[in-house]
């Protein structure tokens, strides 16, 4: 079963900081997902890559097959980027995900 | 364009009651189709799949169970509630491949 880490758990900035957050996982997979959690609960997809770097907007998400890591950056953070943040893999039955116990990121104005 | 539809959105429920979740896609066919739960301080889970009409597949031993009576419909049901079945329950669905996941709203579950 691969096993996902995910840090910081919890990361508190200033609106305009750069973000980064890392995740890592134990088995070779097809492709990551980075997720995002509202506090309402919604979960919106933010990008699945299974090589080198997807950018959309101000979030940018890197992956290095070789070293199973993977990394969400937020450049120029903004209050509304304050969420849960969750990297996921492939591992489940019928490629069911299995999940990172998520980023805490709250960013002050 | 896909949409994903869960229902309830909130559901309170006493210790012992029954319990039916549903979802609902539209816009597409024959996808895999996934439940899974959040529960308080703890990150998600795949409960359980299904890759059609009356193939269902758990995870995890529970006090749930799934059934898939339509091909885009999904359906999360128990006997007799737990205090532990509380959590936030997702309802996803993808293609066989390349695999991105879609999710629905959720149902915020609390047994009381």
């Amino acid at each position: 079963k691969n096993e996902v880490e995910q840090s910081p758990q919890n990361l508190t900035a200033q609106e305009g900081e750069f973000i980064t957050i890392n995740c890592s996982y134990s088995v070779g997979i097809s492709a990551l997902h980075w997720l995002q959690q509202h506090p309402g609960g919604g979960i919106v997809s933010l990008f699945m890559l299974s090589s080198g770097k997807k950018k959309h907007g101000r979030l940018i998400a890197t992956i290095n097959i070789q070293e199973k890591h993977s990394s969400l950056h937020i450049t120029a953070s903004h209050p509304r980027d304050s969420a849960v943040y969750i990297c996921a893999v492939p591992g489940g039955g019928a490629d069911g995900l299995t999940f990172g116990k998520g980023t805490h990121l709250i960013i002050q104005p | 364009s896909q949409t994903i539809h869960q229902w309830p959105a909130t559901l309170v429920q006493p210790v012992g009651s029954p319990l039916s979740l549903e979802c609902t896609v539209e816009g597409t066919s024959n996808p895999n189709l996934y439940w899974y739960r959040q529960a308080a301080g703890r990150g998600l889970q795949l409960l359980f799949y299904s890759v059609g009409i009356g193939q269902i597949s758990s995870e995890v031993p529970q006090n749930l169970s799934a059934s898939r009576p339509q091909d885009r419909q999904f359906i999360l049901s128990s006997k007799k509630l737990l205090l532990s079945d509380s959590g936030f329950y997702l309802c996803a669905w993808s293609r066989v491949s390349p695999y991105e996941q879609y999710f629905g709203p959720g149902t915020r579950l609390t047994v009381t």
